[in-house]
């Protein structure tokens, strides 16, 4: 089975500030891919970044930048410079290479105050 | 369409009466999924559709739970006799190919009263 496990429920940074959101995750399969999507109030789940597990390189978007680490099952998001627009509840998802359904985490709501 | 498209987005019905879910996905995307986002219980998946082939409707939670895809573009999700659990927004999503992400709907959120 695979899991996937967000440990903060809610996190504040300021206005142009950096914050990462941690995610960790258990599967027995070697090939994977990892997802961060975001949730504002308007409901629409928004694709942030995406991490083939087989590459080591982490993926960056812009000011949204993954720290993969395939070992400790670990992929936390790092947001820069974030801006009011930031706020949200924020996933993460683990889809498996031989599957199609994601996994998701309980999430993490994001807070930027001015 | 210019995204993926669902209808109603809200929806408020009576305890033990049929709801129906449309979704409409993405053009020429082949891939559609339904998720269940509930608080306190994440997002669950439910069904998914993949072009012509069989249905997966290994996460629909009971019988009381269909889902079709007429000529592989919309989708409905029909929830008979609901129930007050049944209440939580239902989340459609389609792709084009596997393994890169979906593009979600703004979801219909459901109360049962």
């Amino acid at each position: 089975a695979q899991t996937v496990t967000q440990s903060q429920p809610e996190m504040s940074v300021q206005e142009a500030e950096t914050v990462t959101l941690s995610c960790t995750y258990d599967t027995s399969e070697s090939d994977y891919y990892l997802f961060w999507y975001k949730q504002p109030p308007s409901r629409q789940m928004i694709l942030v970044i995406r991490q083939e597990a087989y590459k080591q390189q982490n993926a960056t978007e812009n000011r949204f930048s993954v720290n993969f680490q395939k070992a400790a099952k670990s992929f936390s998001l790092k947001i820069s410079d974030s801006q009011l627009g930031d706020a949200a509840m924020y996933f993460c998802a683990l889809e498996s290479n031989s599957g199609y359904a994601l996994n998701f985490g309980k999430g993490t709501s994001l807070l930027v105050t001015p | 369409g210019a995204g993926v498209s669902q209808s109603p987005s809200n929806k408020v019905t009576e305890k033990g009466k049929d709801v129906e879910l449309r979704c409409d996905p993405i053009s020429g995307h082949t891939a559609l999924y339904w998720y269940r986002q509930s608080l306190g219980q994440g997002l669950e998946f439910l069904i998914y559709f993949q072009g012509n082939s069989a249905p997966d409707k290994s996460g629909l939670p009971s019988d009381r739970f269909s889902a079709e895809r007429t000529g592989g573009s919309v989708s409905t999700l029909t929830i008979q006799r609901t129930q007050q659990e049944d209440s939580a927004v239902y989340l459609c999503a389609s792709s084009q190919t596997e393994n890169y992400g979906y593009t979600f709907g703004s979801g219909t959120r459901l109360t049962v009263v």
